[in-house]
């Protein structure tokens, strides 16, 4: 069965440092999600990526969040600069169409520590 | 605020019950409803999705639908204990979005 995959599983980073985290989505579906989940807290969405651009984004996505799509296969998450409350666990998803129309999966999550 | 609203719980019931999940959202304009199951440290699983009015069945599982009371229902027949889990209700607010709202979740414990 077709599924999300996310890399790395667990990732530890300095306060301040850069992070990117990967993901490679179903292969026939066309939008791409980020979400992420503070320990105990509710599911928060990021970002919504289509057509090689971002479809929407939340509050918490500010510039220092990007999105890329470096190739046909790769979706990746890039904080440029952790900080402590960046601390979550992190969520791609992917949807053939819009979550309007077809259901979201979701990969395992990558489980962002910043020290 | 847009906001999705669940029950935290715990929700007990025992083995071979009827577990009765409830979710409110805030946002008339709501189009799709889905409702996710999450295993504590892993990622949401989709379970059920509806869109229109009413019920709908998949196996164990009737998620029900009342748009005009801006309500969503999942209810589990034949509760198993592998059915204990943090269930998370997921709203897409918007006719353009493409972000789904999650409720905190119902944490359902299923005892043998």
């Amino acid at each position: 069965e077709p599924e999300v995959t996310q890399t790395p599983s667990h990732q530890v980073t300095q306060m301040g440092q850069e992070v990117i985290l990967r993901c490679v989505p179903i292969s026939n579906h066309l939008y791409f999600y980020w979400y992420r989940q503070i320990l105990g807290q509710k599911v928060e969405f990021l970002v919504s990526f289509y057509n090689n651009e971002i479809s929407e984004k939340s509050e918490i996505f500010d510039d220092q969040f990007s999105v890329e799509r470096p190739d046909g296969s790769n979706f990746t998450l890039k904080i440029r600069s952790t900080k402590l409350e960046d601390s979550a666990m992190y969520f791609c998803a992917s949807s053939e169409l819009g979550v309007r129309n077809t259901e979201a999966f979701f990969g395992q999550g990558t489980r962002l520590t910043v020290v | 605020q847009k906001e999705v609203e669940q029950n935290s719980g715990p929700l007990s019931v025992p083995e071979g019950a009827i577990a009765s999940l409830n979710c409110t959202y805030s946002d008339r304009g709501s189009q799709s409803f889905f409702w996710y199951r999450q295993y504590s440290g892993k990622s949401p699983e989709l379970i059920m999705f509806i869109y229109s009015n009413g019920d709908k069945e998949d196996g164990r599982f009737t998620a029900q639908l009342n748009k005009a009371s801006q309500y969503v229902s999942l209810l589990i027949r034949d509760s198993q204990p592998s059915d204990s889990a943090t269930y998370l209700c997921a709203v897409n607010l918007n006719q353009a979005g493409t972000a789904l709202i999650f409720g905190k979740g119902t944490t359902l414990s299923v005892s043998s």
